[in-house]
């Protein structure tokens, strides 16, 4: 596509319910990447794919929080048992290669908040 | 992240004012990156600063990394409501991935 696309643009869900958000990312980049902005934060690092790579996951806040990304292209962030912490925008970004280059193209996010 | 400080946090001015927002990180910098976000949408990708000394401009809005590849500036000549947003800087410690700044709100008044 144009540009990194998320969905749901929003989404309101019950403490305790499990909540999957995707990210699809420019057709050929390598490098995913997901964000989370919390009201008034900047944004805090999550998890980075790379290729085929062991993804980076060392910016999960905790087990309830996982990412896949299936055959190299879109990516599922998904997390259980929702606290009220959790609300945030999620924010997913994709670049060319490995490596920063220009940076990256960011997609618009998903609104979560968490009832 | 307290590896990368963003100031102000906010900042008010008139229409036509210059402006500066600052980035300083702990550690050397290989690249930093600036964004502007409005409200619901994601990041606009500004200028990516990567020699020590660079400096670079876009229309009215011009760019800067030290010598010592530690610090950025960022500088807004004659303001204009477009400007509005919120400015993040973005920084390349050769981990792979960017660690932002907790941004600055930018508020430009007629």
């Amino acid at each position: 596509g144009a540009g990194v696309s998320q969905s749901p643009s929003n989404k309101v869900t019950e403490k305790g319910k499990d909540v999957e958000l995707r990210c699809d990312p420019i057709s050929g980049h390598t490098a995913l990447y997901w964000y989370r902005q919390s009201l008034g934060q900047g944004l805090e690092f999550l998890i980075y794919f790379q290729g085929n790579s062991a993804p980076d996951k060392s910016g999960l806040p905790s087990d309830r929080f996982s990412a896949e990304r299936t055959g190299g292209s879109v990516s599922t962030l998904t997390i259980q048992r929702t606290q009220q912490e959790d609300s945030a925008v999620y924010l997913c970004a994709s670049s060319p290669r490995a490596g920063l280059g220009r940076g990256y193209t960011f997609g618009s996010g998903t609104r979560l908040t968490v009832v | 992240s307290q590896e990368l400080e963003q100031s102000p946090q906010s900042l008010i001015v008139q229409e036509g004012k210059n402006l500066t927002i600052n980035c300083t990180s702990s550690k050397t910098l290989y690249g930093l990156y600036w964004y502007k976000q409005k409200y619901g949408e994601g990041l606009i990708f500004l200028m990516m600063l990567q020699k020590g000394g660079e400096e670079k401009s876009h229309e009215k809005i011009t760019a800067k990394l030290d010598e010592k590849k530690q610090q950025s500036s960022l500088h807004i000549t004659a303001s204009q409501p477009s400007h509005a947003g919120i400015y993040l800087c973005g920084a390349d410690l050769n981990t792979d991935k960017l660690i932002f700044g907790t941004g600055t709100r930018l508020q430009v008044f007629p």
